[in-house]
């Protein structure tokens, strides 16, 4: 399967930036979406097609995509974003995930 | 309101079957591609299976390949996953998700809840 690489965990400060990062090497030929995943529920749509944001999604998720990277962006990071997240990807016919972030907001 | 509901999970032993169902409501079923993700213990998201919105095309993850196969009944509003020769590692909470009439290269959107099923002697 299509291998995705995301970082384990990442640590922010409330109201500041977040990034997570998605890399795989052809995400520059496919589009990235992002999950988001908070303890004991089911994934939620946050971001697709590398940077539309669903309606319902706060504006200060956004996402972006550059060569073999994408990223995933928290503005101004509240408490309720802890949670995982998660990239999506499709290589041909077939998706793959990535191993999920961890995203904890101190 | 679109809503998916999933059951079927249960204790099954090793290399028994089970058939996962996910009854959908509040949007046009028939014209959309579905999918089932799973998700094992305190792991991450594994993308299992997906389907056309006739049913004519579908596509697997590697390691279920020739064990699970995915139907789906538009008269019924309801997908399926027959799970036989059932493994350990197959023990995951089973998601179904709606895909974009596009399909293939789109987004999972909304998610159900889940059922549960867990392989073990």
């Amino acid at each position: 399967s299509y291998e995705l690489t995301q970082p384990p965990s990442v640590s922010v400060s409330p109201g500041q930036t977040a990034s997570i990062s998605c890399s795989g090497d052809k995400l520059g030929e496919t589009y990235v979406c992002w999950y988001q995943q908070k303890p004991g529920q089911s994934p939620v749509l946050v971001i697709y097609q590398d940077t539309k944001r669903p309606s319902g999604v706060p504006e200060r998720f956004s996402g972006s995509s550059s060569g073999n990277t994408a990223t995933l962006t928290i503005s101004g990071t509240q408490a309720m974003d802890e949670a995982d997240y998660y990239c999506q990807a499709w290589d041909s016919s077939t998706a793959s995930f990535g191993g999920g972030t961890k995203l904890t907001v101190l | 309101e679109v809503q998916l509901v999933e059951s079927g999970g249960g204790l099954v032993q090793p290399g028994g079957s089970l058939r996962l169902s996910c009854a959908a409501s509040g949007f046009s079923f028939s014209s959309y591609w579905m999918t089932w993700v799973r998700q094992a213990p305190g792991k991450g998201l594994e993308w299992v299976a997906n389907i056309k919105h006739d049913g004519r095309e579908n596509s697997y993850v590697d390691s279920v390949k020739g064990r699970f196969t995915i139907t789906r009944d538009n008269a019924k509003n309801t997908l399926y996953l027959q799970m036989n020769s059932l493994r350990g590692d197959d023990t995951a909470l089973y998601y179904c998700a709606r895909a974009p009439p596009s399909g293939i290269g789109g987004w999972f959107d909304p998610w159900g809840l889940g059922t549960l099923v867990t392989v073990s002697s």
